[in-house]
């Protein structure tokens, strides 16, 4: 079992407001990080796959940065949204795994 | 497509009672995932299979076992449920494993009670 840390656990932020959250996980070994975005009563459903150190991936407002040498992945909001407000997950799988393991997430909450 | 399919959405179970969770996806996906979602556990893995046939345990396998004799389907079963296992299950599924190409796709989970 791998330990893979989120942080924080939970915020609030105000509509407009930019916010980023992190994971952390094992430098030694690097495969692939996953992000994924779980609204309430809906499924986790992915963001970004990010494979190589200094990866930059972007998909509308929201952006997320790699850094396998020192093994954290920063997610940026720009200009938060209600619809925004969900739990943001990351998953890290090593290599010779066939699959992830997730952190427990960060619950966002973009206040109107 | 309808993509990852779950059945049943719910189900109250007595202590003892034995239940089979069905996951199909009809995206021709290799790998299927089945994991349970407890409060502040995040996501755990129970059992994965990475092709029909084939079935492996990941971090928390006790108490179900899983089949996956057609390559759309992947099962779970419960022998013997216990309080422990109430939980809202996700069955998922990605292709073949190459990095970058992993993503997952969740079905809408199960929402199970043992009582």
């Amino acid at each position: 079992i791998l330990n893979v840390e989120q942080s924080p656990q939970s915020l609030h932020v105000q509509e407009g407001d930019s916010t980023n959250f992190t994971c952390s996980f094992p430098s030694s070994n690097f495969y692939a990080l996953h992000w994924y975005r779980w609204e309430t009563a809906k499924s986790p459903e992915a963001l970004f796959v990010m494979t190589l150190n200094g990866d930059e991936k972007k998909k509308g407002r929201i952006s997320a940065t790699l850094n396998t040498k020192e093994g954290y992945s920063y997610l940026y909001i720009k200009g938060s949204q209600p619809e925004d407000s969900a739990t943001y997950l990351c998953a890290f799988r090593p290599p010779g795994a066939n699959n992830l393991f997730f952190g427990t997430g960060t619950r966002l909450t973009v206040i109107p | 497509n309808a993509g990852v399919t779950q059945t049943p959405k719910f189900r109250v179970l007595k202590t003892g009672q034995s239940m089979t969770l069905l996951c199909a996806q009809d995206m021709n996906h290799e790998y299927m995932y089945w994991y349970r979602q407890d409060p502040g556990m995040g996501l755990r893995l129970i059992h994965y299979s990475v092709g029909e046939g084939t079935t492996a345990k990941g971090e928390v396998p006790d108490g179900y076992n899983v089949s996956r004799l057609k390559k759309q389907n992947f099962l779970l079963g419960l022998e013997s449920a216990a309080p422990s296992q109430t939980s809202v299950y996700f069955c998922a599924s990605s292709q073949a494993g190459l990095a970058g190409k992993d993503e997952q796709f969740f079905g809408p989970g199960t929402r199970l009670t043992v009582l």
